[in-house]
């Protein structure tokens, strides 16, 4: 059974853009959530989605944003990049919810210059 | 506000050590408690993960115990391998909490031969 996988692996951007990130979780497992892991904050919970609608939150601004699909892949956004937002995004897949394991996805280590 | 802690690292030990990583949190109600393990390059993958007060979680060698009442779930290994170097990482969540996990900043262990 194939992992959950992420791209791209590595991204540069400069302040003001925005970005896109993606994540496809393990087969038939229908949530996925994102976290941003930083070696000052470390990991932080960005949001969790389920058959395509958010049901949780962290508490980051309205740049950060996502979306799933039908087939559960999921993508996050950031805009106006800010140099703080340099950081290493993982996406994690679970079947359902609470106490479920999750699976990891490798990251995306995005650095903004 | 929720929280987990955990003692900071960097751990070196030599191989066949006795292996402690502390780990408190601040939680309501009754949350269960995961450890995650990261290696380099690579996402977080479960260790081991306990649901209830006195629930012993254990995995590889590695345990912990849920303690209610120190609000404590330290990871411990009695004999250390060149191979368990890595950074780990404590987490709680709740059944009905849509995924959204609280990690602690997370220890990196070195073993050395």
């Amino acid at each position: 059974k194939a992992g959950v996988t992420q791209t791209p692996r590595y991204l540069i951007k400069t302040r003001g853009q925005q970005v896109t990130l993606s994540c496809s979780p393990i087969s038939g497992h229908r949530s996925v959530s994102w976290y941003q892991q930083t070696p000052g904050q470390g990991l932080q919970f960005l949001f969790e989605y389920f058959s395509e609608t958010q049901r949780n939150k962290g508490n980051f601004p309205g740049r950060f944003s996502g979306r799933q699909f039908s087939n559960s892949r999921s993508e996050m956004n950031v805009s106006t990049l800010e140099l703080g937002d340099s950081a290493l995004y993982l996406c994690a897949s679970s079947l359902e919810q609470g106490n479920n394991e999750q699976f990891f996805g490798p990251g995306t280590r995005l650095t903004v210059l | 506000g929720n929280s987990v802690t955990q003692m900071e690292g960097p751990v070196t030990l030599s191989e066949e050590a006795f292996l402690t990583i502390n780990c408190t949190y601040t939680a309501t109600g009754y949350p269960s408690l995961f450890w995650y393990v990261q290696y380099p390059g690579e996402g977080l993958q479960l260790l081991l993960k306990a649901t209830k007060a006195d629930d012993k979680g254990s995995n590889k060698g590695f345990e912990a115990t849920y303690r209610k009442e120190t609000t404590s779930f330290h990871l411990e290994k009695g004999s250390v391998q060149v191979s368990d170097s890595a950074v780990y990482f404590c987490a709680l969540t709740w059944l009905y909490n849509f995924n959204k996990f609280y990690f602690g900043s997370g220890t990196k262990l070195n073993v050395k031969p």
